[in-house]
């Protein structure tokens, strides 16, 4: 089953910009992560945020974690045209076996 | 660098051929998934291995099946292709535990004529 759901689904944005997606789950969570997924290719892991942090950053990526609206955000300042790409949430409810539940992600397209 | 490799970037089969898509990690990671991933509907979990020889259905296994004889592969079987499995799938590797970052394979674009 599905649990995160990015908004929005699509965002366009010119270089320099700031990019903002959210993510919504359901369930409890033990952290929450965002991937990057450039065109037809496999995902890349951005960053991990645990369900006792609130805020984490990461070069120009900052993940805000509210877990009583059960939400997150991820925010790319200063978007650069390499940013092109899908981006997705997955959560982890905390089973031993690591199993991830992703959403269906937001293309971010950054215009030069 | 730590990497995952899957057999083929693409792959082209017909209806009721026996499919055989391998994934191989040199991470040492204890887990493995196979996911696919089609559009509208992101990545969903098909079957994942938290050691050798061991298997769990994920959200999607039917008409799929795995074998992990060795740590480091895992393969995804379709044992009578269909059509409606034409997809992109993408395997991923993680240390044992809940909740890891997963890394990924290339993927393999396949279609099922």
């Amino acid at each position: 089953s599905q649990q995160g759901e990015e908004d929005p689904q699509a965002l366009s944005i010119q270089e320099g910009e700031n990019a903002t997606m959210n993510c919504s789950y359901k369930t409890s969570i033990n952290n929450l992560q965002w991937y990057r997924q450039n065109s037809g290719r496999g995902l890349v892991h951005l960053i991990l945020i645990r369900s006792n942090e609130r805020e984490k950053h990461s070069g120009r990526l900052r993940v805000t974690l509210d877990t009583s609206k059960k939400s997150s955000s991820l925010l790319i300042t200063a978007s650069r045209a390499a940013d092109t790409a899908s981006y997705f949430c997955a959560t982890n409810g905390g089973t031993s076996y690591g199993k991830l539940t992703f959403g269906q992600g937001t293309i971010l397209t950054v215009h030069p | 660098d730590v990497k995952v490799t899957q057999s083929s970037r693409y792959l082209v089969k017909r209806t009721g051929e026996k499919v055989f898509l391998e994934c191989v990690q040199d991470m040492d990671h204890e887990n493995m998934f196979w996911y696919r991933q089609d559009p509208g509907l992101g990545l969903r979990l098909i079957y994942f291995s938290y050691d050798v020889k061991m298997k769990e259905k994920g959200d999607i296994p039917e008409g799929y099946s795995v074998s992990r004889e060795k740590k480091e592969r895992f393969s995804l079987i379709l044992e009578s292709a269909s059509t409606n499995q034409t997809s992109m799938y993408l395997c991923a590797s993680s240390l044992r535990g809940g909740g890891n970052e997963q890394f990924f394979g290339p993927g393999t674009r396949l279609t099922v004529l």
